[in-house]
């Protein structure tokens, strides 16, 4: 079974630190997604990343970066946590293969992260 | 940019009546759309997809859409729904043109009393 795994379900953390959120996927998909997901909201893409070391940014980019050292892992880091960032955080994956389309076929189970 | 509309943020339901999630995009170039669903406490998982073809769209559970492009509508229905269709619904439009962003829209909770 396809797994997409994200370190922590809950994460408490205060302002101004720096948060790292990860990601690791077993499936081999070189296409790789973070969403931030909050009520009345749906899913907002904050970047994703084409292929290691590759990124571009999504719709809601600042104050994040993100790391993919490796293809089986991307890395989310919110680099001084403030309290508009707390939310609902999901990684996704998506198979290249497709030409029409790479949309996220599989999604992690999310991780809460609350900024007090 | 793209914008995905969901109109119905809460829909509640008997079992066995039949169900219809509007979704509306507003995009003028040819789209692919999608369905995902959030069951209680379970990760999202793809329903059923749009690319070309036929514009209805059989997905899983029973559940179907209909594209219909001089509508810029991509509905979602069931016949009859069951206690166990009770989860959030995403409709999302990805574009030609930029295909490696995706569109989600703000969600439909559908709740079905037994």
């Amino acid at each position: 079974d396809v797994k997409v795994t994200q370190s922590s379900r809950y994460l408490v953390k205060r302002t101004g630190e720096k948060v790292f959120l990860e990601c690791v996927q077993d499936m081999d998909h070189e296409n790789m997604f973070w969403y931030r997901q909050d009520p009345g909201l749906g899913l907002r893409l904050i970047y994703f990343s084409y292929d290691v070391k590759m990124k571009e940014k999504g719709d809601i980019p600042e104050g994040y970066s993100v790391s993919r050292e490796k293809k089986e892992r991307f890395s989310l880091i919110l680099e001084s946590a403030s309290t508009n960032q707390t939310s609902m955080y999901l990684c996704a994956t998506a198979n290249s293969g497709d030409k029409y389309s790479n949309q996220p076929q599989h999604f992690g189970d999310g991780t809460r992260l609350s900024i007090l | 940019a793209q914008s995905v509309s969901q109109h119905n943020h809460h829909v509640i339901l008997s079992e066995a009546a039949s169900l219809e999630l509007g979704c509306n995009y507003s995009y003028g170039g040819t789209v692919n759309l999608f369905w995902y669903v959030q069951y209680p406490g379970q990760h999202l998982q793809l329903l059923l997809k749009y690319f070309s073809g036929d514009p209805l769209v059989k997905g899983i559970k029973g559940f179907e859409a209909e594209f219909i492009k001089s509508k810029f509508s991509f509905n979602l229905r069931k016949p009859s729904v069951q206690w166990s269709d009770t989860a959030e619904y995403f409709c999302a439009v990805n574009a030609w043109g930029d295909f490696n962003k995706f569109y989600f829209g703000s969600g439909t909770k559908l709740n079905v009393k037994p």
